[in-house]
């Protein structure tokens, strides 16, 4: 089965700075999906950033970044340029490319953010 | 456009009392998920559905019972309501196809059993 750690249960940063969120993530699929999602203090479950493992360009978008390591297992996220609304937990989740179950997400325990104005 | 509807938002439940909460969706997705999510966990599979008329276990199934009679709808019940049951729950969905098999997520159910 597949295993999402977040090591870092708490981050900070200052606003305007840049920070980089760890996880790290177990399988012996050779394809498949990485997402992190951010909850903020209204529980929404948000879509910050997925990547394709058969995709070797790290994602993009806008302010988020990642630094995915196939290799190692290794799946950051990068956050530059940090705004106050962009505190909240953000979550590390792994997708299987197969049907049935495996289109479930398997979730870390996920990283508190706080941005310090 | 609503996406995925949860109701209620909060719930509070005697021990031993059933609930239903309700999942609505208008995306036309096959794949419809129940997660629970524990204070400083990340959120656990409960159920899953892969189309109308068709239910699975996911990790955490024991006190649940789930149906999918249309697409659009996927109701979880609490048949006996236990402390351990307390927690936000939410209703998710994904399509099959490339590009749309990203969860959406409801906004959650905060359930709290006394």
């Amino acid at each position: 089965a597949q295993t999402v750690t977040q090591s870092q249960p708490e981050m900070s940063v200052q606003e305007a700075e840049t920070v980089t969120l760890s996880c790290t993530y177990d399988t012996s699929e050779s394809d498949y999906y990485l997402f992190w999602y951010k909850q903020p203090p209204s529980r929404q479950m948000i879509l910050v950033i997925r990547q394709e493992a058969y995709k070797q360009q790290n994602a993009t978008e806008n302010r988020f970044s990642v630094n995915f390591q196939k290799a190692a297992k290794s799946f950051s996220l990068k956050i530059s340029d940090s705004q106050l609304g962009d505190a909240a937990m953000y979550f590390c989740a792994y997708r299987s490319p197969r049907g049935g179950s495996n289109y479930k997400l398997t979730f870390g325990k996920g990283t508190l953010l706080t941005v310090n104005p | 456009n609503a996406g995925v509807t949860q109701t209620p938002k909060f719930r509070i439940l005697k021990i031993g009392q059933s609930m239903t909460l309700q999942c609505a969706q208008d995306m036309n997705h096959n794949y419809m998920y129940w997660y629970r999510q524990d204070p400083g966990m990340g959120l656990k599979l409960i159920y899953y559905s892969v189309g109308a008329g068709i239910t699975d276990k996911g990790e955490v199934p024991n006190g649940y019972n789930v149906s999918r009679s249309t697409t659009e709808d996927f109701p979880l019940r609490l048949e006996l309501a236990a402390p351990s049951q307390t927690s936000v729950y939410f209703c998710a969905t994904s399509g099959a196809l490339l590009g749309t098999n990203v969860l959406t997520f409801g906004a959650g159910s905060r359930l709290t059993v006394l």
